[in-house]
Order: C-alpha cells, then structure tokens, then sequence
C-alpha cells in the first residue's frame, strides 16, 4: 500500500531532550515536506526536500533540522525542543515539486514539550 | 502563492450534492487550484485538482469558473465519512516554492 508513515505518533518530551520525529514514505516520492498545524494558524510549512541531499527552509524553521540522506525518508529533528513547538506535525510526499502533482500526508504526530 | 477565500463552514444531507464554494480573485496564469480535506484526526488528504479544465475522479468534481476567479468543489453524494475540513489552495506554477499554503478552510457537516 502506497503510504507516508510517521514516527511516533504521539510524544511527550521535556525542554532541551533532543527528539527526531522518523517520516518514510514508499512511492520513491523525490518531493517531502514537513507541517506544522496549530489551531488558528492552520498548516505552516518547517522544512522541504526537493531530492536526496537538497533541503530548504519553509516558513517556520527555527528551531529545526532535517537531513534527505535516502529518497525514502525525511527526518525532522528538534535539537532542544522547546514548549512553542507542541504542535501536531504532518510529513507529505510528491512526487515530485511540481505544483500539477498531488502531496500524500502521513497521520500526524502530536508533540508535547513540557 | 494567491489567496482564497472560503465559508468558515456548511451543512449538508447526507446522500445529497454538495458545492463547496471557493473564491480566488488573485489567481494567475499559472496557479493550480488544489483541493484537499482534512478528516478529524487524521492527517490531510488530496482530494482534486485543476488549472482551466473541470476536472472529475472518483472522490469528487471540480468546477472552474471561465474567468478561473472562483472554483466549486462537489461532492455529488455526500456520506457521513465525507465530514470533514475542506481547503481551498493555490499553487503558482512557475516560482521554485512548491509550498503548499493553507487557508481556515470550510467544515463541512453531513446530517443524517
């Protein structure tokens, strides 16, 4: 089944632990990108990857990292989280940037920064 | 990217067609018109999109309007599982932001 996968779904964390939040996806998508939704301010967009080893900022980027070591997956890291980022976060794919060509989501993870 | 603009929410029957409005004033040339729905819990899903053409798949129709200044999904036998939050997105076809920017979007509620 073709499908974007997200890893974990739900995490609660403390300020300063360094978390990675795994997304993989099946369809040898060249296009990823990372959400963040926040009530109010819908889906904002951290990171995108265009392919392998090409990454760019979104709108929201501080205080994240990203890496496109494989065309599969697209990690989202938070080196010291903090409480702002409690957000539910979406990873898509495409295949690839084209704007004629549909994004696929995976079914979020719920962060929590204490 | 442009802008749109949607109802805050609708209300349907189930069984019934819906039209989701959708009002994009600014679009260009090269702005795709993409719809998609977010279901409660669950992350968004693409539902249809277009350029000039209406366009037709299994989940819904798009209607495009001649001037492209407004657009209508339809929905054409709503069931229960099609509640859902609706967005209405725009995506310039010509810069390299291949972002795609979301508005409130429309809550779309079924009766039975």
């Amino acid at each position: 089944e073709a499908q974007v996968t997200q890893n974990p779904r739900y995490l609660i964390t403390v300020t300063g632990k360094k978390l990675t939040v795994t997304c993989s996806q099946n369809m040898n998508h060249e296009y990823m990108s990372w959400y963040r939704q926040d009530p109010g301010l819908g889906l904002r967009q951290i990171y995108y990857s265009m392919n392998v080893e090409v990454t760019d900022k979104g709108d929201v980027p501080e205080g994240y990292k990203v890496s496109r070591k494989e065309k599969r997956n697209f990690p989202l890291i938070l080196e010291s989280p903090s409480p702002n980022q409690t957000s539910l976060y979406f990873c898509a794919s495409s295949f690839t940037g084209n704007p004629s060509y549909e994004q696929y989501f995976g079914p979020g993870t719920r962060l929590t920064v204490t | 990217d442009a802008k749109t603009t949607q109802p805050n929410s609708m209300e349907s029957n189930e069984e019934e067609p819906v039209h989701l409005p959708c009002n994009h004033s600014t679009i260009s040339g090269t702005d795709y018109i993409h719809w998609y729905r977010q279901l409660p819990s669950q992350g968004p899903e693409y539902v249809i999109h277009g350029l000039t053409s209406n366009v037709n798949n299994r989940m819904a129709s798009l209607a495009i309007a001649e001037d492209r200044k407004s657009s209508t999904l339809i929905l054409h036998r709503a069931t229960l599982r099609d509640a859902a939050v609706y967005y209405c997105i725009l995506r310039d076809g010509e810069t390299s932001n291949y972002q795609l920017i979301w508005g409130a979007g429309t809550k779309l509620i079924i009766k039975p």
